[in-house]
Parts: C-alpha cells; sequence; structure tokens
C-alpha cells in the first residue's frame, strides 16, 4: 500500500462543475502539499497546509489530521484548470523528504 | 525572480555516454532537490542539498547517478554511464528555508532525457 494514495485517478467533468480531489496518507506528516501539472509538463505548487484549510481564487485545499486526509475543491471549474493535481506529504521526522501521490488527471469540458 | 532554472530542455543520448543535468535555485533558496518523474514510478526523490549539503541522498537508484552542489547558485545531476532506464524526465526545485517540509517548493521546467 503506497503512503500517499489519491482518488479518483482520472475525472472529467464539464466547465463550470463543483471539483474534489481527495488524498489520503498513512504516516504522520510535517506539511502536505497540493502540486499542479499542466500538459507541458511544469509544476506549480498550489498550496502547502498542516492544518485547517486554504483558499486561493477558486481552488480550496482542506486537510484532517486526524482523519489523515486531505480534499482539494476547484469552484467553478475551467478548461484551463485541466492538469494532473498530485499530493504529497512530508513525514514528521524531519526532514525535507516528499511522498508522492499517483496523481488525478482532470479534464474540465468546455 | 527567474525562477528555478534548468538545463538543458531536453537532452536525447546514446546508451553509455554521460548526462549531465543542471540547476539555478532561486536566489536566496536554501535547500535544492533533484526529482525524476517516470510514467512508471511517478515522481520520486533522488536527493536533496541543504545549503550546499547532501541531506538525504537514499533516492539515487545506483552509482551511476552522482549530483553535486559546489555552491548556493547552481547544481548538477550526472548519469555516467547512461541506460535506456535513465530515460524519464528531471526536475530540480528549491525552497526557502530548511525546516520540517514547511517551506513552499518552486520547481524547474525539468529535463526530459531519453536514453536510446
Amino acid at each position: 500500500k503506497n503512503e500517499v494514495e489519491q482518488s479518483p485517478q482520472n475525472l472529467t467533468a464539464q466547465e463550470g462543475e463543483f471539483i474534489t480531489i481527495n488524498c489520503s496518507y498513512s504516516v504522520g506528516i510535517s506539511a502536505l502539499h497540493w502540486l499542479q501539472q499542466h500538459p507541458g509538463g511544469g509544476i506549480v505548487s498550489l498550496f502547502m497546509l498542516s492544518s485547517g484549510k486554504k483558499k486561493h481564487g477558486r481552488l480550496i485545499a482542506t486537510i484532517n489530521i486526524q482523519e489523515k486526509h486531505s480534499s482539494l475543491h476547484i469552484t467553478a471549474s475551467h478548461p484551463r484548470d485541466s492538469a494532473v493535481y498530485i499530493c504529497a506529504v512530508t513525514a514528521n521526522f524531519g526532514n525535507e523528504k516528499l511522498t508522492f501521490g499517483t496523481g488525478t488527471r482532470l479534464t474540465i469540458i468546455p | 525572480d527567474a525562477g528555478v532554472i534548468q538545463s538543458p530542455r531536453h537532452e536525447v543520448t546514446e546508451m553509455g555516454q554521460e548526462v549531465t543535468l543542471r540547476c539555478k535555485p532561486i536566489s536566496g533558496h536554501n535547500s535544492l532537490f533533484w526529482y525524476r518523474q517516470t510514467m512508471m514510478r511517478g515522481l520520486e526523490l533522488l536527493i536533496y542539498f541543504n545549503n550546499n549539503v547532501p541531506i538525504d541522498d537514499s533516492g539515487m537508484p545506483e552509482d551511476r547517478f552522482s549530483a553535486k552542489m559546489p555552491n548556493a547558485s547552481f547544481s548538477t545531476l550526472k548519469i555516467q554511464p547512461s541506460e535506456p532506464r535513465d530515460s524519464a524526465v528531471y526536475f530540480c526545485a528549491s525552497s526557502p528555508k530548511w525546516g520540517r517540509g514547511n517551506s513552499p517548493l518552486h520547481f524547474g521546467n525539468g529535463t526530459r532525457l531519453t536514453v536510446t
């Protein structure tokens, strides 16, 4: 079993729909990261959180430390949101090493 | 701020050749990471440095791989000799401060390596 599991693996939705991507992890963590990788390949860090909730524009990330679960939400989805979204965690034994989920491929249809 | 700069963007080489990938982190960042991405294994950490010192190289697959960071503004990842299974996209990333993973990461655009 992977230490970081994401669901779904693939998600196709119509423009405007509310999107939820889930991430579960099995280790104690010091931080959880949500990354976005566009078809061109570049990776952008969207959020880094260790508790609660963060919001940036139409993107919202939440984390429940007790349940070892995080969600990434996209409101009013748009075709430009089409990308692979990757969850990654840093275990809480004091170093910077990230463990990655396998990613969720999101496609938003106009 | 130019971001993390990697070169080359693409590298095609024959099996057995030496390959050197280069990275310039964001100025002032003191942690630097080398990642590899393949279809089969996704993203994997190869090695990371803090203040130019290698901290964790447990992800380096074998002795053919080596990484250096001679100063705060430059790092190299070398594969010698290269093999077809090394074909992947190699990302460099930097972060602004040493800590318990609580620093945001800034990725370069990656180097797509193809070994024939």
